[in-house]
Protein backbone atom coordinates (compact mmCIF):
# COMPACT_ATOMS: atom_id res chain seq x y z
CA UNK A 1 0.00 0.00 0.00
CA UNK A 2 0.81 3.48 0.12
CA UNK A 3 3.90 4.24 2.29
CA UNK A 4 6.29 7.67 3.41
CA UNK A 5 9.26 7.34 5.12
CA UNK A 6 10.69 10.45 6.83
CA UNK A 7 13.92 10.55 8.47
CA UNK A 8 15.63 11.30 10.86
CA UNK A 9 12.88 10.83 13.30
CA UNK A 10 14.85 13.68 15.88
CA UNK A 11 17.47 16.28 15.11
CA UNK A 12 19.43 18.79 16.91
CA UNK A 13 21.23 21.75 15.53
CA UNK A 14 22.93 24.94 16.60
CA UNK A 15 21.74 28.61 15.95
CA UNK A 16 22.19 29.44 12.49
CA UNK A 17 23.04 26.12 11.19
CA UNK A 18 20.98 24.09 8.39
CA UNK A 19 18.53 21.14 8.72
CA UNK A 20 17.52 18.64 6.38
CA UNK A 21 14.92 16.20 6.63
CA UNK A 22 13.57 13.80 3.70
CA UNK A 23 11.09 11.83 2.79
CA UNK A 24 10.81 8.53 0.39
CA UNK A 25 7.13 7.65 -0.74
CA UNK A 26 6.03 4.37 -2.50
CA UNK A 27 3.17 5.80 -4.72
CA UNK A 28 4.50 6.75 -7.95
CA UNK A 29 1.57 8.43 -9.00
CA UNK A 30 2.06 10.88 -6.24
CA UNK A 31 1.08 14.42 -7.70
CA UNK A 32 1.39 16.69 -4.64
CA UNK A 33 3.88 17.25 -1.45
CA UNK A 34 3.26 19.16 1.39
CA UNK A 35 5.40 20.45 4.61
CA UNK A 36 3.50 20.54 7.91
CA UNK A 37 4.97 22.23 10.91
CA UNK A 38 3.66 21.00 14.39
CA UNK A 39 4.66 23.59 17.53
CA UNK A 40 3.82 22.46 20.58
CA UNK A 41 -0.26 22.61 21.76
CA UNK A 42 -1.15 23.52 17.80
CA UNK A 43 -2.43 21.31 15.09
CA UNK A 44 -0.03 20.88 12.26
CA UNK A 45 0.57 24.11 9.63
CA UNK A 46 1.70 23.62 5.97
CA UNK A 47 4.49 25.54 5.43
CA UNK A 48 5.92 24.58 1.75
CA UNK A 49 4.58 22.22 -0.55
CA UNK A 50 5.55 21.36 -3.65
CA UNK A 51 3.72 19.54 -6.97
CA UNK A 52 4.91 16.93 -9.06
CA UNK A 53 5.83 18.95 -12.57
CA UNK A 54 8.08 21.08 -10.16
CA UNK A 55 12.02 19.97 -8.94
CA UNK A 56 12.34 23.19 -6.50
CA UNK A 57 10.37 25.72 -4.29
CA UNK A 58 12.02 28.03 -2.11
CA UNK A 59 10.38 30.63 0.20
CA UNK A 60 12.96 32.96 2.27
CA UNK A 61 14.64 30.15 4.21
CA UNK A 62 12.72 27.18 3.58
CA UNK A 63 13.04 25.22 -0.01
CA UNK A 64 11.87 21.57 -0.88
CA UNK A 65 13.12 19.45 -3.34
CA UNK A 66 12.21 16.72 -5.27
CA UNK A 67 13.38 13.63 -7.72
CA UNK A 68 10.26 11.85 -9.25
CA UNK A 69 12.96 9.32 -10.32
CA UNK A 70 14.12 8.22 -6.99
CA UNK A 71 10.53 9.11 -5.23
CA UNK A 72 12.31 10.92 -2.25
CA UNK A 73 11.81 14.48 -1.67
CA UNK A 74 13.12 16.78 0.93
CA UNK A 75 12.73 20.44 2.98
CA UNK A 76 15.68 22.29 3.12
CA UNK A 77 15.71 24.97 6.16
CA UNK A 78 18.92 27.25 6.33
CA UNK A 79 20.13 30.08 8.90
CA UNK A 80 18.04 28.18 11.46
CA UNK A 81 16.56 30.12 14.07
CA UNK A 82 15.27 28.74 17.75
CA UNK A 83 11.57 29.10 16.40
CA UNK A 84 11.56 26.84 14.22
CA UNK A 85 11.90 24.18 16.60
CA UNK A 86 8.29 21.61 15.94
CA UNK A 87 8.23 18.83 15.10
CA UNK A 88 7.91 18.87 10.92
CA UNK A 89 5.34 16.49 9.10
CA UNK A 90 6.60 15.17 4.88
CA UNK A 91 2.84 14.09 3.28
CA UNK A 92 2.59 12.54 -0.22
CA UNK A 93 -0.83 12.52 -2.01
CA UNK A 94 -2.30 10.71 -4.53
CA UNK A 95 -6.15 10.53 -3.84
CA UNK A 96 -5.58 10.92 -0.46
CA UNK A 97 -2.66 12.23 1.88
CA UNK A 98 -0.43 9.78 3.60
CA UNK A 99 1.80 11.28 6.34
CA UNK A 100 5.18 10.82 7.87
CA UNK A 101 5.99 9.66 11.00
CA UNK A 102 7.78 12.77 11.38
CA UNK A 103 10.60 14.60 12.64
CA UNK A 104 11.53 16.68 16.15
CA UNK A 105 13.85 19.54 15.19
CA UNK A 106 15.29 21.07 18.46
CA UNK A 107 17.13 24.25 17.18
CA UNK A 108 19.71 25.00 20.59
CA UNK A 109 20.64 29.13 20.62
CA UNK B 1 -8.07 32.88 8.44
CA UNK B 2 -9.76 29.77 8.20
CA UNK B 3 -10.15 28.32 11.96
CA UNK B 4 -11.08 25.00 12.70
CA UNK B 5 -11.99 24.57 16.49
CA UNK B 6 -12.58 21.43 17.90
CA UNK B 7 -15.01 20.98 21.18
CA UNK B 8 -12.70 19.97 23.86
CA UNK B 9 -8.57 19.74 24.17
CA UNK B 10 -8.90 17.34 26.50
CA UNK B 11 -10.98 14.49 27.64
CA UNK B 12 -10.85 11.84 29.29
CA UNK B 13 -13.17 9.05 29.09
CA UNK B 14 -14.07 5.34 30.51
CA UNK B 15 -13.74 2.18 28.53
CA UNK B 16 -17.49 1.23 26.33
CA UNK B 17 -18.51 4.34 26.79
CA UNK B 18 -19.70 6.22 23.30
CA UNK B 19 -17.45 9.60 22.94
CA UNK B 20 -18.00 12.42 20.40
CA UNK B 21 -15.72 15.02 18.89
CA UNK B 22 -16.47 17.54 17.49
CA UNK B 23 -14.82 20.19 14.78
CA UNK B 24 -16.12 23.52 12.77
CA UNK B 25 -14.67 25.00 9.97
CA UNK B 26 -15.15 28.55 9.57
CA UNK B 27 -14.60 28.46 5.63
CA UNK B 28 -17.02 27.24 3.69
CA UNK B 29 -14.89 24.22 2.68
CA UNK B 30 -15.82 21.02 1.37
CA UNK B 31 -13.48 18.77 2.84
CA UNK B 32 -13.47 17.71 5.86
CA UNK B 33 -10.87 15.22 7.79
CA UNK B 34 -10.18 13.30 11.17
CA UNK B 35 -6.92 11.95 11.98
CA UNK B 36 -5.44 10.31 14.46
CA UNK B 37 -1.60 11.31 15.66
CA UNK B 38 0.20 8.42 17.94
CA UNK B 39 3.94 9.18 18.37
CA UNK B 40 6.29 7.54 15.86
CA UNK B 41 3.07 6.64 13.27
CA UNK B 42 2.83 10.18 12.32
CA UNK B 43 -1.05 11.49 11.08
CA UNK B 44 -3.03 8.52 10.25
CA UNK B 45 -6.99 8.80 8.32
CA UNK B 46 -9.81 7.77 10.02
CA UNK B 47 -12.56 9.20 8.07
CA UNK B 48 -13.08 11.89 5.64
CA UNK B 49 -16.25 13.81 3.95
CA UNK B 50 -16.19 15.74 0.52
CA UNK B 51 -19.81 17.05 1.22
CA UNK B 52 -22.05 16.92 3.80
CA UNK B 53 -24.15 13.90 4.29
CA UNK B 54 -21.24 11.77 2.61
CA UNK B 55 -18.66 9.98 4.10
CA UNK B 56 -15.87 7.80 3.21
CA UNK B 57 -13.43 5.70 5.53
CA UNK B 58 -9.94 6.39 5.69
CA UNK B 59 -6.67 3.82 6.83
CA UNK B 60 -8.28 3.45 10.18
CA UNK B 61 -11.63 3.30 10.42
CA UNK B 62 -12.33 0.48 12.32
CA UNK B 63 -13.82 1.31 15.70
CA UNK B 64 -15.08 5.09 14.53
CA UNK B 65 -17.73 6.65 12.95
CA UNK B 66 -18.10 9.77 11.39
CA UNK B 67 -21.66 12.39 10.89
CA UNK B 68 -21.64 15.10 8.63
CA UNK B 69 -25.39 16.70 9.22
CA UNK B 70 -24.21 20.90 7.71
CA UNK B 71 -20.96 21.65 5.78
CA UNK B 72 -19.20 22.60 8.48
CA UNK B 73 -19.47 20.74 10.93
CA UNK B 74 -17.92 17.18 11.03
CA UNK B 75 -18.06 14.72 14.16
CA UNK B 76 -15.96 12.16 15.46
CA UNK B 77 -17.88 8.84 17.31
CA UNK B 78 -16.41 6.32 18.95
CA UNK B 79 -19.17 3.83 19.72
CA UNK B 80 -17.33 1.67 22.43
CA UNK B 81 -14.49 3.59 23.61
CA UNK B 82 -11.51 1.46 23.73
CA UNK B 83 -7.90 1.91 25.81
CA UNK B 84 -6.51 1.84 22.46
CA UNK B 85 -8.40 4.65 21.13
CA UNK B 86 -6.14 6.88 23.40
CA UNK B 87 -4.43 9.32 20.98
CA UNK B 88 -4.30 12.78 19.63
CA UNK B 89 -7.20 13.63 16.94
CA UNK B 90 -7.13 16.08 15.05
CA UNK B 91 -9.55 17.72 12.68
CA UNK B 92 -8.81 19.20 8.89
CA UNK B 93 -11.15 21.15 6.27
CA UNK B 94 -9.83 21.76 2.90
CA UNK B 95 -11.34 23.58 -0.28
CA UNK B 96 -12.59 20.86 -2.70
CA UNK B 97 -12.21 21.86 -6.08
CA UNK B 98 -12.35 18.96 -8.64
CA UNK B 99 -9.75 16.55 -7.30
CA UNK B 100 -7.08 18.90 -6.87
CA UNK B 101 -5.10 18.82 -3.72
CA UNK B 102 -5.56 22.36 -1.58
CA UNK B 103 -4.36 22.83 1.46
CA UNK B 104 -5.80 21.34 4.90
CA UNK B 105 -6.31 23.12 7.50
CA UNK B 106 -5.82 21.53 10.88
CA UNK B 107 -7.87 22.39 14.04
CA UNK B 108 -5.69 22.12 17.74
CA UNK B 109 -6.55 18.50 18.74
CA UNK B 110 -8.24 16.69 21.37
CA UNK B 111 -6.10 14.27 23.64
CA UNK B 112 -8.42 11.22 24.46
CA UNK B 113 -7.49 9.18 27.05
CA UNK B 114 -9.77 6.10 27.39
CA UNK B 115 -9.01 4.61 31.07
Amino acid sequence: GENVEQHPSTLSVQEGDSAVIKCTYSDSASNYFPWYKQELGKGPQLIIDIRSNVGEKKDQRIAVTLNKTAKHFSLHITETQPEDSAVYFCAARYNKLIFGAGTRLAVHP
Amino acid sequence: DVKVTQSSRYLVKRTGEKVFLECVQDMDHENMFWYRQDPGLGLRLIYFSYDVKMKEKGDIPEGYSVSREKKERFSLILESASTNQTSMYLCASSLGTGGKPHEQYFGPGTRLTVT
